[in-house]
């Protein structure tokens, strides 16, 4: 594998389900990144990760909750969503978070449909 | 405000240029980038520019930065097939860690 893994492309949940979305990368770098993009709006930050400590978290809500066990890999948990949390949510990495033009590398990533 | 703003479609003849503008309103940005998103793809950076340039030329991409007027575009030259997707501005602060605040993104259609 190389770049940036995303698992599940595809999910499809219930509102009372608990699902867990995985990303890895294999490029060596200490950042990791969760983003939402849907339909109608611009692509959002969600939670960033440098060095495996969360740095970022843009107002959230609950119900989705990451973790970040090593550098490579990043989690998202998601348990009782609701159908407007139907979006593409992208996985990036960077070889740190802070300053800089730190090129994100994104993954392909989760097209999530919550019934 | 954090907004960046871009116009969401563009249709363009193959062989011809594409200009794919940008406005941002954040002047302490110190990098300005363009991504690209093909069908069923993340994000791809396709280059980006020091706020202290106002150009920057890589092969067939030309970025212009007017800072005075916060405005980026990016010029393709003989545009391609190839070239259809989804283009994203972002802009990103120094200091504190590298947040991007994307645009909604120019949707981009080459015809023959």
């Amino acid at each position: 594998e190389t770049g940036v893994t995303q698992t599940p492309r595809h999910l499809v949940m219930g509102m009372t389900n608990k699902k867990s979305l995985k990303c890895e990368q294999h490029l060596g770098h200490n950042a990791m990144y969760w983003y939402k993009q849907s339909a109608k709006k611009p692509l959002e930050l969600m939670f960033v990760y440098n060095f495996k400590e969360q740095t970022e978290n843009n107002s959230v809500p609950s119900r989705f909750s990451p973790e970040c066990p090593n550098s490579s890999h990043l989690f998202l948990h998601l348990h009782t969503l609701q159908p407007e949390d139907s979006a593409l949510y992208l996985c990036a990495s960077s070889q740190e978070s802070g300053g800089r033009a730190y090129e994100q590398f994104f993954g392909p990533g989760t097209r999530l449909t919550v019934l | 405000g954090e907004d960046v703003e871009q116009s969401l479609f563009l249709s363009v003849r193959e062989g011809d240029s594409s200009v794919i503008n940008c406005t941002y309103t954040d002047s302490s940005s110190t990098y300005l980038y363009w991504y690209k998103q093909e069908p069923g793809a993340g994000l791809q950076l396709l280059t980006y520019i020091f706020s202290n340039m106002d150009m920057k030329q890589d092969q067939r991409l030309t970025v212009l930065l007017n800072k005075k007027d916060k405005h980026l575009s990016l010029r393709i030259a003989d545009t391609q097939t190839g070239d259809s997707a989804i283009y994203f501005c972002a802009e990103s602060r120094d200091g504190g860690y590298n947040k991007l605040i994307f645009g909604a993104g120019t949707r981009l259609a080459v015809h023959p």
